[in-house]
């Protein structure tokens, strides 16, 4: 099953871009990856998911390279309510196709 | 369209006892997945319900088993509980399960095991 790697914190400066890279080195060709965000224990919120292409939709961008070993999020114009545990998530098409989450990037969005 | 939700929000109960938490799930999900999330970790996949069935299982042992009604909502059952069972407990369910699909959220039992 494909794993993900992460930097375990960031800081990001209210207003401007806040860019969160992500390694999945292992994935495979028909995998997907997800990004959801934690907010002070709650559910994790969906964001965004591609396979090949770069997405975008309201919340952020995802960006991933042409050898799909790795993948940043990009949330355009960081505020204070983004403040949040991000997880990279490579959902496996082998066991029921569930999600794989790691330890995940604390971003801190500073005023 | 109602979100998911779970019930109860918290709990307290004492080794050796069992639990039982339940989940309802998004209007028109068939699907309902398990998730443990101890404190400071990502959530970890305990199973998996599609139309009744399990569909999916993690690492967890057999004391952890689940239901799904016909109406899809969704119960996880622990026995013989542990203090390491201690977590924040999140169910989610999806339309189907296709490669491509979302997960949605509840906002989690807080399970605390004295």
């Amino acid at each position: 099953d494909a794993k993900t790697t992460q930097p375990p914190s960031m800081d990001c400066a209210e207003g401007r871009a806040a860019n969160l890279p992500c390694n999945h080195s292992t994935i495979s060709g028909n995998e997907y990856v997800y990004w959801y965000r934690q907010i002070h224990s709650q559910g994790p919120q969906y964001i965004i998911h591609g396979l090949k292409n770069n997405e975008t939709n309201e919340m952020a961008s995802l960006i991933i390279t042409e050898d799909r070993k790795s993948s940043t999020l990009i949330l355009p114009h960081a505020t204070l309510r983004d403040t949040a545990v991000y997880y990279c998530i490579v959902r496996s098409s082998n066991t029921g196709n569930q999600f794989y989450f790691g330890t995940g990037t604390s971003l801190t969005v500073i005023p | 369209e109602t979100g998911v939700t779970q019930s109860p929000t918290h709990l307290i109960k004492t080794r050796g006892q069992q639990v039982t938490l339940r989940c309802s799930s998004q209007s028109g999900h068939n699907t309902v997945s398990w998730y443990q999330q101890a404190l400071g970790q990502g959530p970890q996949f305990i199973f998996q319900y599609y139309r009744e069935e399990e569909n999916g299982r993690g690492n967890f042992p057999p004391r952890f088993s689940g239901l799904q009604f016909p109406n899809y909502s969704s119960e996880l059952n622990v026995n013989a509980l542990e203090l390491d069972d201690s977590a924040l407990y999140l169910c989610a369910s999806s339309l189907d399960r296709e490669r491509d699909e979302k997960l949605f959220f509840g906002s989690g039992t807080q399970l605390s095991v004295l």
